[in-house]
């Protein structure tokens, strides 16, 4: 969806360094969220943020870290990257709802490579 | 911890062959999402069931909610190439949880 930006779309780092991807959306919506997709693993929540000021850990959030700079971008961070955060990374948003499971509208993802 | 399992993995089919993915849940579900990702694309969202029961289609795809809310079905009457790509499936079980896939190729 091109109201969801992701850049850099392709990174590759090395072993120690810090990573930051980062998420821009148009569609005005207040909730975001970052996935990781492994092979066979499907789609993995790392972080979710319901507004500005709002910061949640996902299932998997040890090794990364997050910063929602305004309503419409939110950043990834990978302290000291390793190789097994090599990985396809999505960035979502959804609209403002009732529940946690409001349809989520996903960014192109960045491919990482940790070498 | 809560999971959404998905199967198969990976179906490969002729084209004008039929395709199911199954979901599956050991807790009752709120709602299931499916979603479809091309090759080298980002997940879509295709569809959205919430009734126990529920069934709506899409052109040749057809999603299915169980009575219990605990399990779910995507079918594909009739493939096409163009149905090629990863389909998920998306819990909510207080959260969204995904399943991990089942990718189809479809071969002309």
């Amino acid at each position: 969806d091109a109201d969801v930006t992701q850049t850099p779309r392709n990174r590759i780092t090395k072993t120690g360094k810090r990573i930051m991807l980062e998420c821009s959306q148009t569609k005005g919506h207040d909730r975001m969220y970052w996935y990781r997709q492994d092979p066979g693993l499907g789609l993995r929540l790392i972080y979710y943020s319901f507004d500005v000021k709002d910061i949640n850990k996902g299932e998997i959030s040890d090794g990364y870290s997050v910063s929602r700079q305004a309503q419409a971008k939110f950043s990834l961070s990978l302290e000291s990257a390793i190789p097994n955060q090599t990985a396809l990374y999505f960035c979502a948003t959804s609209p403002q709802g009732p529940t946690f499971t409001d349809t989520q509208y996903f960014g192109p993802g960045t491919r990482l490579t940790v070498l | 911890g809560q999971q959404v399992m998905q199967i198969p993995q990976y179906q490969h089919v002729q084209e004008g062959e039929d395709f199911t993915t199954y979901c599956n849940s050991s807790t009752t579900l709120s709602n299931i999402q499916w979603y479809k990702q091309r090759p080298g694309g980002h997940p879509v969202f295709l569809i959205q069931l919430v009734k126990s029961g529920e069934v709506k289609k899409q052109k040749r795809l057809t999603f299915q909610f169980g009575e219990a809310k605990k399990n779910s079905s995507l079918h594909i009457t009739a493939t096409q190439t163009t149905d090629v790509g990863t389909y998920f499936c998306a819990g909510g079980l207080g959260k969204l949880i995904f399943g991990q896939g089942t990718e189809l190729s479809v071969k002309p």
